[in-house]
């Protein structure tokens, strides 16, 4: 069964400070997909990256950067130098090659602080 | 490019009743799936169209239902109406085919029911 695990449920940091967000997946498939969104206050969510399963290099984008591991079944999300502007919940996804689905973690809360 | 639109953003109903939410999906999206998002949680997959035709469903009743029209728009209705619906459901589209690209999402409409 596949399954998204964010133990984190909130984080505060403040302003400037880096922060890495936790998550770890499960699935028997030998080809997924996995996925980082952002969830603002005003409910839409904002997708930032997409990762297939064969692809385990890392990658930076701007202050974002994520590390993928599939020794340890993770996909973790650090920002860099944060900003208030960051403020949000979000959310890990997996989903199966040819799934009709996206399975979601319960999401991390963070809070910046200024 | 226009996003995913959503209709009503809010919406009180009473139990018992039924409700349809209505969404429009982003221009060259033929996919369109539906989501439900208690408070707190991570969104629930609830089905999937794609061109017009249910290829998709999550853990949901039978009395949710949705349609997909040729414009790749889509409705979710649900019947019978309990007070665990109330959630944020989100509608969210995506080109179709072999590879599973991220889903853009709409902001969401905010099902009250009392």
């Amino acid at each position: 069964a596949q399954k998204v695990t964010q133990a984190q449920t909130e984080i505060s940091v403040v302003e400037k400070e880096d922060v890495t967000l936790d998550c770890v997946y499960e699935t028997r498939d030998t080809t997924y997909y996995l996925f980082w969104y952002k969830q603002p206050p005003s409910g839409e969510l904002v997708f930032l990256i997409r990762r297939n399963s064969f692809d385990e290099q890392n990658e930076i984008s701007g202050r974002y950067s994520w590390n993928f591991q599939k020794s340890t079944s993770s996909f973790n999300f650090t920002i860099t130098a944060s900003q208030v502007v960051d403020s949000a919940v979000y959310f890990c996804a997996l989903s199966e090659a040819f799934g009709n689905q996206f399975y979601f973690g319960t999401g991390t809360s963070l809070t910046v602080i200024p | 490019e226009t996003g995913v639109t959503q209709s009503p953003t809010h919406l009180i109903k009473t139990r018992g009743q039924q409700v349809t939410l209505r969404c429009s999906s982003q221009s060259g999206h033929n996919t369109v799936s539906w989501y439900q998002q208690a408070l707190g949680q991570g969104p629930q997959f609830i089905f999937q169209y794609y061109r017009e035709e249910e290829n998709g469903r999550g853990n949901f009743p039978p009395r949710f239902s949705g349609l997909q029209f040729p414009n790749y728009s889509s409705e979710l209705n649900v019947n019978a109406l309990e007070l665990d619906d109330s959630a944020l459901y989100l509608c969210a589209s995506r080109p179709g085919g072999a590879e599973v690209y991220g889903y853009t999402f709409g902001s969401g409409t905010r099902l009250t029911v009392v």
